[in-house]
C-alpha cells in the first residue's frame, strides 16, 4: 500500500501559470484535505472533501480550485499562481475524522 | 482562529521532560497532536476528546482541560528522536470533518 502519494513532490511557475496537483490515496477514505505550510504560520486548510463529488472552502480557500471525482484522488488547481502561493502544500485523508494521514507534500515556488 | 501554542521553541538536554500547551478562544471539540520531523510530513501522536481522559503513548501523555480550552502535551525522559516541531490541530464542532485548525507549532531540540 502507498498510503497517500502527492504528485509532483517540486515545482517551479512563474507568476500567472497553472497547475494542478494531485493528491491520490489507497486507503479508501472518505474524507480528503489540502493544507498549506508556511514558515511561522503552521498548516492552514485550503479546501476539503467528505465524499466523492463534495468540496468545501476551507480557510484559505482564494486563488485555488479543487475536485474530486473519484474518491480515491484529490486534486487541487492554481488557475493563475502568484508568488504569495509560495508553500508547501500537504495533503491528508482520514476514514472517521480522527487520525489524519499525510502525504510528503508538494513544494511550490512561484517567480 | 488558530489555536495558540507556547512556548514557540524549546530546547532541552536528553533525558529532560517538556511540557507543551495549546489554548483556544473557542469551545474545543477535540485536540490532535502532531509531530514533524524537518522536510517531512506531520505524524499523528494522538488525539484528545471532550469528556475523555488523557492518553498517553510511551513517554508522551496529553491532558485535555474542558474549562480553559486547553491541552497540554507532555514528554517525558525525552530522547533525542523527539526532536520536531509539535502541532495541535483544533476541532471545534462534533465529528471534524471539515478539518482541523492548526496552531503554528513548537519547535523541540534535544541536544545529547
Amino acid at each position: 500500500n502507498a498510503g497517500v502519494t502527492q504528485t509532483p513532490k517540486f515545482r517551479v511557475l512563474k507568476t500567472g501559470q497553472s497547475m494542478t496537483l494531485l493528491c491520490a490515496q489507497d486507503m479508501n477514505h472518505e474524507y480528503m484535505y489540502w493544507y498549506r505550510q508556511d514558515p511561522g504560520m503552521g498548516l492552514r486548510l485550503i479546501h476539503y472533501s467528505v465524499g466523492e463529488g463534495t468540496t468545501a472552502k476551507g480557510e484559505v480557500p482564494d486563488g485555488y480550485n479543487v475536485s474530486r471525482l473519484k474518491k480515491q484522488n484529490f486534486l487541487l488547481g492554481l488557475e493563475s499562481a502568484a508568488p504569495s502561493q509560495t508553500s508547501v502544500y500537504f495533503c491528508a485523508t482520514t476514514q472517521s475524522s480522527y487520525e489524519q494521514y499525510f502525504g510528503p507534500g508538494t513544494r511550490l515556488t512561484v517567480t | 482562529q488558530q489555536p495558540v501554542q507556547s512556548p514557540q521553541a524549546v530546547i532541552l538536554r536528553e533525558g529532560e521532560d517538556a511540557v507543551i500547551n495549546c489554548s483556544s478562544s473557542k469551545a474545543l471539540y477535540s485536540v490532535h497532536w502532531y509531530r514533524q520531523k524537518h522536510g517531512e510530513a506531520p505524524v499523528f501522536l494522538m488525539i484528545l476528546l471532550k469528556g475523555g481522559e488523557q492518553k498517553g503513548h510511551e513517554k508522551i501523555s496529553a491532558s485535555f482541560n474542558e474549562k480553559k480550552q486547553q491541552s497540554s502535551l507532555y514528554l517525558t525522559a525525552s530522547q533525542l528522536s523527539y526532536s520536531g516541531t509539535y502541532f495541535c490541530g483544533t476541532v471545534y464542532s462534533g465529528g471534524g470533518a471539515d478539518g482541523l485548525t492548526f496552531g503554528k507549532g513548537t519547535h523541540l531540540i534535544i541536544q545529547p
